[in-house]
């Protein structure tokens, strides 16, 4: 079945700094990658998503890259802030069986 | 507009006791729903969803079962609650027949088996 790896699982940038998060997919067949944030003891909030004929897509500070040949897709945000600290699930879907996979989660921590 | 309920927000809750969670959603019909599980510090564990009333897919082998009564109602239950079933769970929704869509999130139920 579908499984998605998500890397790093902690990433810890300097304020003003860009973080990438990087996630790899194994079912070819998956055709939508959407992007989650989630502050602490909240909910998940979609921020960015990206369907399989397209290959980047961008967001003000947000923007997310698609490599379909190489089954992974990233996260970028530029110009980091303090409120960009939160986990970060990426999370991919098949067709198939109708299942969205996430990923383990990153935690960004946006130093001072 | 759409909004998704969810509560109780948080529940402590002896082993072996019953748990009842309610999840309802306006402004939308038909909606595919979602409840899933999340440790802490850990990401998503699909339990649940459903395409429609009556229907439930199960994800994962457990003492949690989940029923949709009506369109727009999910709710999850266990008859006896294990030290194993604390953590985080969250229902959600996407619009009906497009699962490759956002998904929305209710505010949670932080659940604690003491």
């Amino acid at each position: 079945g579908e499984n998605v790896e998500q890397h790093p699982s902690t990433l810890s940038v300097q304020e003003g700094d860009s973080a990438v998060i990087k996630c790899t997919y194994s079912d070819s067949a998956s055709n939508y990658f959407p992007w989650y944030k989630q502050e602490l003891g909240k909910r998940p909030q979609l921020i960015i998503d990206i369907r399989s004929n397209v290959g980047e897509k961008k967001d003000q500070r947000i923007a997310v890259t698609l490599n379909k040949t190489a089954k992974h897709f990233s996260l970028h945000i530029t110009e980091t802030q303090p409120e960009d600290s939160a986990v970060y699930f990426c999370a991919a879907f098949l067709d198939s069986n109708y299942q969205l996979i996430w990923g383990a989660g990153t935690k960004l921590i946006i130093k001072p | 507009s759409q909004t998704i309920h969810q509560w109780p927000a948080t529940l402590v809750q002896p082993v072996g006791s019953p748990l009842s969670l309610e999840c309802t959603v306006e402004g939308t019909s038909n909606p595919n729903l979602y409840w899933y599980r999340q440790a802490a510090g850990r990401g998503l564990q699909l339990l649940f969803y459903s395409i429609g009333i009556g229907q439930i897919s199960s994800e994962v082998p457990q003492n949690l079962s989940a029923s949709r009564p009506q369109d727009r109602q999910f709710i999850l239950s266990s008859k006896k609650l294990l030290l194993s079933d604390s953590g985080f769970y969250l229902c959600a929704w996407t619009t009906g027949g497009l699962m490759n869509t956002e998904a929305f999130f209710g505010q949670g139920t932080r659940l604690t088996v003491v």
